[in-house]
């Protein structure tokens, strides 16, 4: 059964710097891609980017280029999405998302339970 | 880069038919693949209809999907409106890099 297991909730201050995870499992996780999804409180759904672990290949949202960093550990299959200088505008829920399809980016044919950060001072 | 523009909100009773549309604002619909994803309210969205018109597996055959190159539009419909349908509905595309694009959503209500 393939599974993706995230990091547990974060509430940081203003400025902080926050790297969540996702554990992928049940699966090659070399062969397919990993997305990263925000939904800020309230509203849609938010494409960031995605990483093939197999060669680490990126593509960035162009909303998102330049404000997040994601990255791949094939060791621990886990994937990661860095977040710098944390904003109130950054509070979301943030999932994990792993594309279908083997090797092709079309739909997502599993989630993650998703990782709640909070900013605040 | 496009935008996927829908309803903010349908409502129907049990039993009905609903269908809402996914307008894409440049270029053609059919020329990417559109998804749609279900998402009820405290979980993670999940996949209900891929590759346009493909039900996911474990979906039931009360959802479809379709695309309108007339309109430049797709649509998913739920035919049998059951409570356990209300939720957010999402569709999705990608662009010519394959970087996803993901519709406004739809609050789907079953009255």
């Amino acid at each position: 059964e393939v599974q993706l297991l995230q990091s547990g909730a974060e509430v940081k201050k203003p400025g902080e710097s926050l790297n969540m995870s996702c554990q992928g499992s049940g699966y090659i996780f070399t062969n397919y891609w990993i997305a990263w999804v925000r939904q800020m409180p309230g509203k849609g759904l938010e494409w960031m980017g995605v990483i093939y672990p197999g060669d680490s290949d990126i593509k960035y949202s162009p909303s998102f280029q330049g404000q997040v960093t994601i990255s791949a550990d094939q060791s621990t299959s886990t994937t990661y999405l860095q977040l710098n200088s944390l904003k109130a505008s950054d509070t979301a829920i943030y999932y994990c998302a792993r594309y279908g399809s083997g090797g092709h980016l079309v739909y997502f044919d599993s989630w993650g339970p998703g990782t709640l950060v909070t900013v605040s001072s | 880069n496009f935008m996927l523009t829908q309803p903010h909100s349908v409502s129907e009773s049990p039993g009905k038919t609903v269908t809402f549309s996914c307008t894409r604002s440049s270029g053609s619909i059919a020329s990417n693949y559109v998804q749609w994803y279900q998402q009820r309210p405290g979980s993670s969205p999940t996949t209900v209809i891929y590759e346009d018109d493909q039900r996911f597996f474990g979906v039931p055959d009360r959802f479809s999907g379709s695309i309108d190159s007339s309109s430049n539009s797709a649509s998913l419909t739920i035919s049998g409106l059951k409570t356990e349908d209300e939720a957010d509905y999402y569709c999705q595309s990608y662009d010519s890099s394959h970087r996803g694009v993901f519709g406004t959503g739809t609050k789907v209500t079953v009255l």
